[in-house]
């Protein structure tokens, strides 16, 4: 079980470039979920996925940000126009999801630096 | 939306200490808590966890203590080691929803 894989682990873009984000969950695992982390904000959340459907996207800035899953074996986050307030690790996690066990699986997370 | 806030940003104590982490909730429908760690380099991952069908919950040295009346819930981690350094997130979700929001961590360092 390799865990949650994340690529790429850094990504510099310029300011109002496009920026792609990918998750492989865990196999099995049914819940897919983003989130950011920032000194100043912490852990946000952003959306999540159950069965590569949308269920909660109450987190995502509407404008530029989007996020898709479409298979189970991988999810993406894009970030249109990005600017320097964006930069922040994103982080994926998984989980069985529906059972006795909603522990989160997280990867180790897309350092986004944007200049 | 449901709001957790983590009272101590930073936390140092000796090793062999106890050391005490304390959050709190704004939701009352909040029904589940559980707590991750992050070590230097690494990423988030489970320690334990509370249902608030119970007020106490201990793993070795980790008891998590929930008090739903004041919506408040704290990690204490009894005879603490060198590796016990890390940050740590409490967390909590509203029954039936699998949306899990964090505080936003508190780093402990355990000093010789």
């Amino acid at each position: 079980n390799a865990g949650v894989i994340q690529t790429p682990r850094h990504k510099v873009t310029g300011k109002g470039q496009e920026a792609t984000l990918w998750c492989e969950p865990i196999s099995g695992h049914s819940a897919v979920f983003w989130y950011r982390q920032t000194i100043v904000q912490g852990l946000e959340f952003l959306t999540y996925f159950r069965n590569q459907a949308p269920i909660d996207d109450s987190g995502m800035p509407k404008e530029r940000f989007s996020a898709q899953m479409p298979n189970q074996s991988h999810s993406t986050l894009k970030i249109q126009s990005t600017q320097p307030q964006d930069s922040a690790v994103y982080l994926c996690a998984s989980s069985l999801a529906g059972g006795a066990d909603e522990r989160l699986f997280f990867g180790h997370g897309t350092k986004l630096s944007v200049l | 939306g449901e709001k957790v806030e983590q009272h101590e940003s930073t936390l140092s104590v000796r090793e062999g200490d106890s050391a005490v982490i304390n959050c709190t909730y704004t939701d009352t429908a909040s029904s589940y808590f559980p707590w991750y760690k992050q070590e230097a380099g690494k990423s988030l991952h489970f320690v334990i966890d509370i249902r608030s069908n119970v007020d106490r919950k201990q793993s070795q040295r980790l008891i998590v203590l929930l008090d739903k009346k004041a919506k408040r819930f704290s990690l204490h981690i009894t005879a603490t080691q060198p590796e016990d350094s890390a940050i740590y997130f409490c967390a909590a979700s509203i029954y039936g929803n699998e949306k899990i929001t964090f505080g936003a961590g508190t780093k402990l360092t355990i000093k010789p």
